[in-house]
C-alpha cells in the first residue's frame, strides 16, 4: 500500500506570496491532519479534516487554511507569507478521526520564505 | 506555554545500553500519550502509546512508563541499537473532546554510539 505523499517536497517563496501544499493520504484513510514543524516550536497541530469537514483546528492565524476533497486528498493554503512561516509542513492520515496511534505521516513539504 | 516538554534536546547512549527518554506534561486533561520516531527527511513514525488508565506498556525493546501524579512519562529502549539513532517526539492528546489534535514536545535527538 502506498504511503502518504506530499507535494511539492521543497518550495521557496517570498514574503507576501501565497502557497498551496498538497497531501494524498493512504488509500482508504479518511482523516488528514496537518502539522507545522519548526526548530523553535517543534511540531504544532494546524488542523484535521475528516470526510471533507474540518474537525479540529490548532492555534494558528486565519492565513492558514485547508480543505479536503471527496477522495480524501487535502490541501493547505498559507496566504500573505511571513518569514516565520518557513517550516516543514507534515500531513498525517488515518482511517478514522482521532485514531492517533494509527496516524501515518508523509515526508513533509519544506517551505522556505525569503 | 508548552504543554508537553522534553527537556533534553539530545542524548548520547552506548550501543547495547538502555536509553531513557523523558517527557513531562502540564495539561491534566491529556489521557493518551504517544512516542514518535523521526529520521531526517522522513515524517515521524509511530512507535508506542499508552493510555492514562495504564502505567506501563511494552512492545519489544520499547517500554513506556506513565506516572500520572507526576505528569511524567518515559520511553525506555533496551538494548539500544545504532538504528535507534533518531529524533524522538513525545505527544499527548485529550481523547475525550479536545480540539487541538496531538500536542508534541520539541523532541530529543538520540545518538547511539558504537
Amino acid at each position: 500500500k502506498a504511503g502518504v505523499t506530499q507535494t511539492p517536497r521543497y518550495l521557496i517563496k517570498t514574503r507576501g506570496q501565497q502557497v498551496t501544499l498538497s497531501c494524498s493520504p493512504i488509500s482508504g484513510h479518511r482523516s488528514v491532519s496537518w502539522y507545522q514543524q519548526t526548530p523553535g516550536q517543534g511540531l504544532q497541530f494546524l488542523f484535521e479534516y475528516f470526510s471533507e469537514t474540518q474537525r479540529n483546528k490548532g492555534n494558528f492565524p486565519g492565513r492558514f487554511s485547508g480543505r479536503q476533497f471527496s477522495n480524501s486528498r487535502s490541501e493547505m493554503n498559507v496566504s500573505t507569507l511571513e518569514l516565520g512561516d518557513s517550516a516543514l509542513y507534515l500531513c498525517a492520515s488515518s482511517l478514522t478521526d482521532r485514531a492517533y496511534n494509527e496516524q501515518f505521516f508523509g515526508p513533509g513539504t519544506r517551505l522556505t520564505v525569503l | 506555554d508548552q504543554q508537553v516538554k522534553q527537556n533534553s534536546p539530545s542524548l548520547s547512549v552506548q550501543e547495547g545500553r538502555i536509553s531513557i527518554l523523558n517527557c513531562d506534561y502540564t495539561n491534566s486533561m491529556f489521557d493518551y500519550f504517544l512516542w514518535y520516531k523521526k529520521y531526517p527527511a522522513e515524517g515521524p513514525t509511530f512507535l508506542i502509546s499508552i493510555s492514562s488508565i495504564k502505567d506501563k506498556n511494552e512492545d519489544g525493546r520499547f517500554t513506556v512508563f506513565l506516572n500520572k501524579s507526576a505528569k511524567h512519562l518515559s520511553l525506555h529502549i533496551v538494548p539500544s541499537q545504532p538504528g535507534d539513532s533518531a529524533v524522538y517526539f513525545c505527544a499527548a492528546v485529550d481523547s475525550g473532546g479536545g480540539a487541538d489534535g496531538l500536542t508534541f514536545g520539541k523532541g530529543t535527538h538520540l545518538i547511539i554510539q558504537p
